[in-house]
């Protein structure tokens, strides 16, 4: 089951907006990370966020982290046609003591030039 | 290039057969996570390996089985597939095993069986 649920499911968005997606968890977490996956190719890793932060950001990323509701965003700033892709958040299982990492649903995001 | 790698690329194969995916992890790490992806359930994790022995267990079928071998390497083994096994499946790589550790993911290999 995914313990994630992204919010859209696609966006479609000019370039030089911003996008903003939503992620939702069900457990409580000790972090949680934000992760890119180009059409059909392997995940890239963006950001991580403490259960302790509310924001942080990289570069024209900015995620916020709401624990108390469970949820995070990532907001993509001035977006670029290459920024067209799937983007997954994941949340570590605490109870076990690997690191195993539980993926949303996904937001596809396609960046109109 | 996340410095993991996967073989082979694509991977066609008939009903009832056998194949081995293999992974190479990243240099210096330690733990070998196995995702499969799929349209309808999504990313899903399978298993993790850490230094040779498995640490973590998610939905994976019992025709399929893993291993970390010495050198690091890890290989995934999928036995009496089926046509709903057709999947990407990704290997990723992290330097530790707790739930900090960013993962390095392969570019995948995309199994279709026919």
């Amino acid at each position: 089951s995914q313990q994630g649920e992204e919010d859209p499911q696609a966006l479609s968005i000019q370039e030089g907006e911003n996008a903003t997606m939503n992620c939702s968890y069900k457990t409580s977490i000790n972090n949680l990370q934000w992760y890119r996956q180009n059409s059909g190719r392997g995940l890239v890793h963006l950001i991580l966020i403490r259960s302790n932060e509310r924001e942080k950001h990289s570069g024209r990323l900015r995620v916020t982290l709401d624990t108390s509701k469970k949820s995070s965003s990532l907001l993509i700033t001035a977006s670029r046609a290459a920024d067209t892709a799937s983007y997954f958040c994941a949340t570590p299982d605490g109870k076990s003591s690997g690191d195993k990492l539980t993926f949303g649903t996904g937001t596809r995001l396609a960046v109109r030039p | 290039d996340s410095g993991v790698t996967q073989t082979p690329k694509h991977l066609i194969t008939a009903t009832g057969q056998r194949v081995t995916l293999r992974c190479s992890p990243r240099s210096g790490d330690l733990s070998v996570y196995w995702y499969q992806q799929s349209l309808d359930q999504g990313l899903q994790f399978l298993i993790q390996y850490y230094n040779g022995e498995e640490r973590a267990k998610g939905n994976i079928l019992e025709r399929f089985s893993a291993q970390q071998f010495p050198d690091l390497h890890s290989e995934l083994n999928l036995s009496s597939l089926e046509l709903g096994d057709s999947a990407l499946y990704f290997c990723a790589s992290s330097v530790g095993s707790s739930g900090w550790s960013e993962q390095f993911f392969g570019p995948g290999t995309r199994l279709t069986v026919l």
